[in-house]
């Protein structure tokens, strides 16, 4: 079974400041991983994913995350925090049958003027 | 990237009374959608997951009876919620895929606010 841990539920950080928000995963194979992020009342949106390709994985807005397969880590960074990344960011793994979206907790961004 | 079209984004109802929640692809042929319930301040619980023109797979502790999914085209998928009561109450969103390989994401819609009065 697939599941997704993401160690932080809020991080706070200062605008211009880097973000650092962490995911760590369990699957059986090779998982192709996701971060979401979704603001209030609202749904969600990709921001990138990795399928087996390139370990570095550059999303939208500035995001990028790393694959690594020995530490079963897949962390979101951004260089400098922006007042609008404020909002809540999911770390989710596709399951082996292509099914599933399998979930993590979430963890909540501030970003401080 | 593709569209997905939830409706309504709000509403609300009186206990007893049944609500329809309608998930579209707007671009795309989705061969499988997901039904998910998110509670405040938490991450989303999958509720159900349905492939066009075969009965949805619930997820334990879902009860299909209360929560019918169709998804009667590759477009379009619903949820109905029966006899609400105010403990349905809660924010529920549905996604999208266009395959099952495992580079397919989803497409999330916009999410629905249900309040059962």
């Amino acid at each position: 079974a697939q599941s997704v841990t993401q160690l932080d539920s809020h991080v706070s950080v200062s605008e211009g400041t880097p973000v650092l928000l962490r995911c760590n995963y369990s699957s059986s194979y090779s998982p192709s991983l996701f971060w979401y992020v979704q603001h209030p009342n609202k749904g969600l949106q990709l921001l990138l994913k990795y399928t087996s390709a390139a370990t570095l994985v550059k999303g939208i807005n500035g995001f990028e995350a790393e694959f690594k397969k020995s530490e079963t880590s897949f962390h979101l960074t951004k260089p400098s925090a922006h007042m609008s990344d404020a909002a809540e960011y999911f770390c989710v793994v596709r399951d082996n049958y292509g099914q599933n979206f399998v979930f993590g907790p979430g963890t909540r961004l501030s970003v401080l003027p | 990237g593709a569209v997905v079209s939830q409706h309504p984004s709000r509403v609300i109802c009186k206990s007893g009374t049944s609500v329809k929640i309608e998930c579209r692809s707007l671009d795309f042929q989705a061969t499988t959608m997901f039904w998910y319930r998110q509670f405040p301040k938490q991450s989303l619980m999958l509720m159900a997951t349905s492939n066009e023109g075969s009965k949805a797979t619930y997820e334990q502790g879902v009860e299909k009876d209360k929560f019918l999914i169709n998804h009667a085209s590759l477009t379009l998928s619903t949820l109905t919620v029966t006899s609400a009561h105010p403990e349905d109450s809660s924010f529920y969103i549905c996604s999208a895929a266009s395959g099952s390989t495992l580079n397919t994401e989803a497409f999330f819609g916009q999410g629905t606010r249900l309040t059962v009065v």
